[in-house]
């Protein structure tokens, strides 16, 4: 059973870049897909992007300019970076698992508690 | 990417049905067979309850089912129960590897 858990250094001045990581155990980071999503207070699940087993990445097109999802096997860690962030970026930040099959699964089956992140002055 | 359109809120007495809609377009609920459903409680993090339209994870209740006709997708719970009482959020694969969720619905449990 997958555990997922995220971190980060809490607050974020506007115009600066929200760093966040979520570490996984339970099971090898190395056989599945992970990803973030979001969600501002009150609001819809918002999703990021996801980083595959083999490291590539695929984005939110809304986002896309201002995202990168790194993957490290050797800590079990995947991370986001979101730059020039805004008060419009605080929102709870959710690392999941992501199950892909060819025109199967696709879904998000074990996720981290998230974490709040605050974007203020 | 717009947000899949979900009804606000559903409300609905112990026991009875409720059907929760998500309308998408032919670009991602219409193409693939790749709708899932998420309940959330307050302050926890989302539960997938439904994957491919209609398929239910070990450990989910067989009160939850799931549907899909043209572009919308239809999470359908039976027998409610007061622990049934969360927001849920549909998702589909939109097509080049992304991803959308639906807006939310808040379910009561009067």
């Amino acid at each position: 059973q997958a555990q997922l858990q995220e971190s980060g250094p809490g607050p974020v001045k506007p115009s600066e870049t929200l760093s966040l990581t979520c570490t996984v155990s339970g099971v090898s980071i190395s056989n599945y897909n992970w990803g973030w999503v979001r969600q501002s207070p009150g609001k819809e699940l918002d999703w990021i992007g996801y980083i595959s087993y083999s490291g590539s990445t695929n984005y939110n097109p809304s986002l896309k300019s201002r995202v990168t999802i790194s993957i490290d096997t050797s800590r079990s860690q995947f991370s986001l970076k979101l730059t020039s962030v805004t008060a419009a970026d605080t929102a709870v930040y959710y690392c999941a698992r992501l199950l892909i099959g060819y025109f199967s699964m696709h879904y998000f089956d074990f996720w981290g508690r998230g974490t709040l992140v605050t974007v203020s002055s | 990417q717009s947000g899949l359109t979900q009804p606000a809120s559903v409300s609905g007495s112990p026991g009875q049905s409720i059907t929760i809609s998500c309308t998408g377009a032919r670009s991602d609920v219409g193409s693939y067979n790749l709708v899932s459903w998420y309940q959330q409680h307050p302050g926890k993090a989302p539960k997938v309850v439904i994957y491919e339209d209609s398929k239910r994870p070990l450990g989910v209740s067989n009160r939850f089912s799931g549907s899909k006709s043209g572009n919308t997708a239809s999470l359908t719970i039976s027998g409610l129960q007061p622990e049934d009482e969360a927001d849920y959020y549909c998702c589909s694969y939109a097509g080049s590897s992304t991803y959308v969720f639906g807006v939310g619905t808040k379910v009561t449990v009067l």
